[in-house]
């Protein structure tokens, strides 16, 4: 049981460059994340998913795209990145939306736009 | 508009308590959860509250006061991997959860 996992774990672009984060998890969760994480902010919500084939917009979505075309996958594009993206992403998942239901997390994508 | 406020650090000795505070505005409250974050990791759940109180779980206890916005983490007899950043977040009205920028605690011998 692996939990949620992401891929990669580190990575460089340069500005322009296009590049897609691979988040995975193996608990049927139906509820799954994407945060973005900089230094003295709180996570900040990108996009997320009530269940497969649907998503939804966050607090930060400009620059970023998504789908969920499995259950278990949730995957993020960045079409034109900028060194502004530069951050931490995190995948999460959780099996209800409301009440307790805590977020499961990925290891994290640590990316760096030049 | 929401918001979340903690300490940015905090120090506190070996085998000592120490109580992280966190204040919130949020459209809507649907609970307040804490959680773990070691340095270079992903935050890990400690804990939910949801109704006025105090909740204790082993060496942390959670406590959440709806009327003041307010919300603490208690950690007893601490240990050095306690060293982390304990981040705050609530959960508004549409579900979504507002985050604190999370509070470094320093554990000293």
């Amino acid at each position: 049981n692996a939990g949620v996992t992401q891929t990669p774990k580190f990575r460089v672009l340069k500005t322009g460059q296009s590049m897609t984060l691979l988040c995975a998890q193996d608990m049927n969760h139906e509820y799954m994340y994407w945060y973005r994480q900089d230094p003295g902010m709180g996570l900040r919500l990108i996009h997320y998913s009530v269940g497969e084939g649907t998503t939804a917009k966050g607090e930060v979505p400009d620059g970023y795209n998504v789908s969920r075309l499995k259950k278990q996958n949730f995957l993020l594009g960045l079409e034109s990145a900028a060194p502004s993206q530069t951050s931490v992403y995190f995948c999460a998942s959780s099996e209800g939306l409301a009440g307790y239901n805590e977020q499961f997390f990925g290891p994290g994508t640590r990316l760096t736009v030049l | 508009g929401q918001n979340i406020d903690q300490p940015t650090e905090m120090t506190a000795t070996e085998g000592a308590i120490v109580q992280i505070n966190c204040t919130y505005q949020t459209s809507g409250f649907n609970g307040l959860f804490w959680y773990q974050q070691h340095a270079g990791e992903a935050p890990t759940f400690l804990s939910y509250n949801v109704l006025d109180g105090l909740e204790e779980k082993g060496r942390f206890s959670s406590f959440l006061s709806r009327s003041k916005g307010y919300s603490y983490l208690l950690l007893k007899e601490l240990q050095m991997k306690d060293s982390a950043s304990y981040l705050c977040a609530a959960m508004d009205s549409n579900y979504q959860l507002i985050w604190g920028a999370g509070t470094k605690l320093i554990i000293k011998p």
